[in-house]
């Protein structure tokens, strides 16, 4: 099974600012099999980055994918009030899928 | 637009079953793997379950195999998850979601429905 871990758990930042979100692999991932999801409270994730790096339909491009192998980042260029939320990586090179512990992007 | 409708949740008592339900419309569903994904309160996400487009593969998480089955109906566009012998630890919110890659079971989730608690609990 591939375990994901994100850091840092929390990021304390203030709008405007850029956000940078780590995701790495106890082994390689193949293809770049990784895909970032948004999560605001009460409400469903929603997918932002797939293939580590390709941006979902609608996606603003504030938002970027990169990374290969074991390490991945997801950056947020300039932090909108609406980009406060959780945020999960996941793998789907081989089962089982597995998600990341998440990281907590909330106002400074 | 897609959508994707959970029902079926609820309490239940440890040792018990419960069958959630999945309704899609907005796109072709037979092309796609479909998926549950749990997560419990103030929780993680956890990958549950995937059917491939035709029903013909299935793979479970090692925390619900030999308890819990996937199914489809491809008539209707529906996805089922039948759970048997519930345990405390199976208390989440069980999101019902789509594959995005024609014919895969191993894929990310294009999209996500609202999700269905299910609350095991005596």
């Amino acid at each position: 099974e591939i375990v994901l871990t994100q850091s840092p758990g929390t990021l304390s930042l203030s709008p405007g600012e850029r956000g940078t979100l780590s995701c790495r692999a106890s082994q390689r991932i193949s293809n770049s099999y990784l895909a970032w999801y948004q999560q605001q409270p009460g409400q469903a994730p929603r997918l932002l980055i797939y293939g580590a790096s390709s941006r979902a339909a609608g996606i603003p491009d504030r938002f970027s994918g990169s990374g290969s192998g074991t390490d991945f980042t997801l950056t947020i260029s300039r932090l909108e009030p609406e980009d406060f939320a959780v945020y999960w990586c996941q793998q789907y090179a081989s089962s089982p899928l597995t998600f990341g512990g998440g990281t907590k992007v909330e106002i400074k | 637009q897609v959508k994707l409708v959970e029902s079926g949740g609820g309490v239940v008592q440890p040792g018990r079953s419960l069958r959630l339900s999945c309704v899609a419309s907005g796109f072709t569903f037979t092309r796609y793997g479909m998926h549950w994904v749990r997560q419990a309160p103030g929780k993680g996400l956890e990958w549950v379950a995937v059917i491939s487009d035709y029903g013909i593969d299935k793979d479970y998480a090692d925390s619900v195999k030999g308890r819990f089955t996937i199914s489809r109906d491809n008539s209707k566009n529906t996805l089922d998850l039948q759970m048997n012998s519930l345990r405390p630890e199976d208390t989440a919110v069980y999101y019902c979601a789509s594959g995005a890659v024609f014919g895969a079971v191993k894929d990310y989730f294009d999209y996500w429905g609202q999700g269905t608690l299910v609350t095991v609990s005596s």
